[in-house]
């Protein structure tokens, strides 16, 4: 089944540098790739999600980069604030159909001191 | 309404009680999940139902029993639980559209097994 790996574990930033999240996966039919960022006593939130037919995609501060070939994607937060301080969990989704079947990363603690 | 919805927030149950945690959506949407999250650990997928029916169980033991009595609602019956059952239950949804989608979380229900 589908494996996805995480680094780093944690990761602390002064506010305004920018911060690098990787992952890797497995299983080579995986298609769907988002990243899901959770605040201490909440529920994770979908932050960025990428296809497999795309290569990156960006939203304001936010952007993802998947390369299929090496089986890697990152996360890329410019600008960071102390409101990214959170887990970061990347994810993988073999699945064919409609559903999703979410293998996620061990997450990464971000840690944005002002 | 863009919300998951879980009852009870907190349950505490002794390893002899029977118990249900409830989930509700009124977003349309035909996938729904069932996850379990340990401390500072990823959500791990325990069910998948997709329009009402089965399509994941990620051979979770059977003192966990799912329920989708229609669209809107998914049940986890709980009986002769372990203490190592204790975690963080999340319900999720999504569209299920032939191609997979964004999760859309609930707060969890906070299990302690005595």
């Amino acid at each position: 089944g589908e494996n996805v790996e995480q680094h780093p574990s944690t990761l602390s930033v002064q506010e305004g540098d920018s911060a690098v999240i990787k992952c890797t996966y497995s299983d080579s039919a995986s298609n769907y790739f988002p990243w899901y960022k959770q605040e201490l006593g909440k529920r994770p939130q979908l932050i960025i999600d990428i296809r497999s037919n795309v290569g990156e995609k960006k939203d304001q501060r936010i952007a993802v980069t998947l390369n299929k070939t090496a089986k890697h994607f990152s996360l890329h937060i410019t600008e960071t604030q102390p409101e990214d301080s959170a887990v970061y969990f990347c994810a993988a989704s073999p699945t064919p159909g409609g559903y999703n079947k979410l293998i996620f990363g061990a997450g990464t603690r971000l840690a944005v001191h002002p | 309404d863009t919300e998951v919805t879980q009852t009870p927030k907190h349950l505490v149950m002794g390893m002899t009680n029977k118990k249900s945690l409830k989930c509700e959506q009124h977003m349309g949407h035909r996938a729904m999940y069932w996850y379990k999250q340990k401390a500072k650990k990823p959500p791990e997928l325990m069910f998948v139902y997709s329009y009402e029916k089965l399509s994941i169980n990620e051979s979770v033991p059977s003192r966990f029993s799912p329920e989708c009595p229609n669209s809107s609602l998914l049940n986890l019956h709980l009986h002769a639980l372990q203490p190592e059952d204790s975690a963080l239950y999340l319900c999720a949804s999504s569209q299920d559209l032939g191609s997979p989608g964004e999760l859309f979380f609930g707060e969890g229900s906070r299990l302690t097994v005595l």
